[in-house]
């Protein structure tokens, strides 16, 4: 059972360019969280997803930053106009409908860095 | 607001040694906690899972501890080798909530 995937591992960005990350759940998981970890800094919470719904987004900067988990494919975390400021670490979790419930599994994050 | 706090920021011990991590939270109404090992440049792998009922989990040289009514937990690491160098991170979920709310995390160096 594969774990958590996301790509691409590595992204440069100029300022003003967008940037897409993408995010595979582990088989069987339904629920994908997005986190940010800016340098220096720890672990912070940005959006909740479900199948074809937003459910938590109160991580999210308000404006440039946009998430969505279609119901085929991976879950996307977009930022439109990148800026400096949003060079980090950025993780995608998933977890499971039933078992321990809200256990969190982690994939090996996209870097991000912004020129 | 929750907040999640773990002391000491850095640790450095020689290898062998027993040690103790510490994380509090603000605020006791969670319905689980996790502690994580995050290694330079890399994801988050999950250590131990205790959910607010219980009081501890272990899981070969580690054991973690909840008192939930203090807000404290504690990660017990036996017998430390180079290999468990790393950061922990300790993160807890609110009651009503989905998502972890982490520490800054601790350092841990284990010197051969």
């Amino acid at each position: 059972n594969a774990g958590v995937m996301q790509n691409p591992r590595h992204l440069v960005r100029r300022r003003g360019q967008e940037a897409r990350l993408r995010c595979s759940p582990m088989k069987g998981h339904s629920h994908v969280y997005w986190y940010r970890q800016l340098p220096e800094e720890g672990l912070k919470f940005m959006v909740y997803l479900q199948k074809e719904n937003i459910i938590d987004e109160s991580g999210m900067p308000k404006e440039r930053f946009s998430a969505e988990f279609p119901k085929e494919g991976p879950s996307i975390l977009r930022i439109q106009q990148v800026v400096r400021g949003d060079s980090a670490a950025y993780f995608c979790a998933s977890s499971p409908v039933s078992g321990r419930a809200h256990e969190q599994f982690f994939g090996p994050g996209t870097r991000l860095t912004v020129l | 607001k929750q907040e999640v706090t773990q002391i000491p920021a850095a640790l450095s011990v020689p290898e062998g040694e027993n040690l103790v991590l510490n994380c509090s939270f603000t605020d006791s109404a969670i319905y689980n906690l996790q502690w994580f090992r995050q290694d330079p440049g890399k994801g988050l792998t999950s250590l131990l899972l205790i959910q607010s009922s219980q009081r501890e989990q272990t899981s070969g040289r580690l054991n973690a501890s909840l008192d939930k009514s203090s807000g404290r937990s504690t990660l017990y690491i036996a017998a430390s080798q180079p290999g468990d160098s790393a950061t922990y991170l300790c993160a807890v979920i609110n009651q009503g909530a989905q998502k972890l709310v982490f520490g800054q995390g601790t350092r841990l160096t284990i010197n051969p």
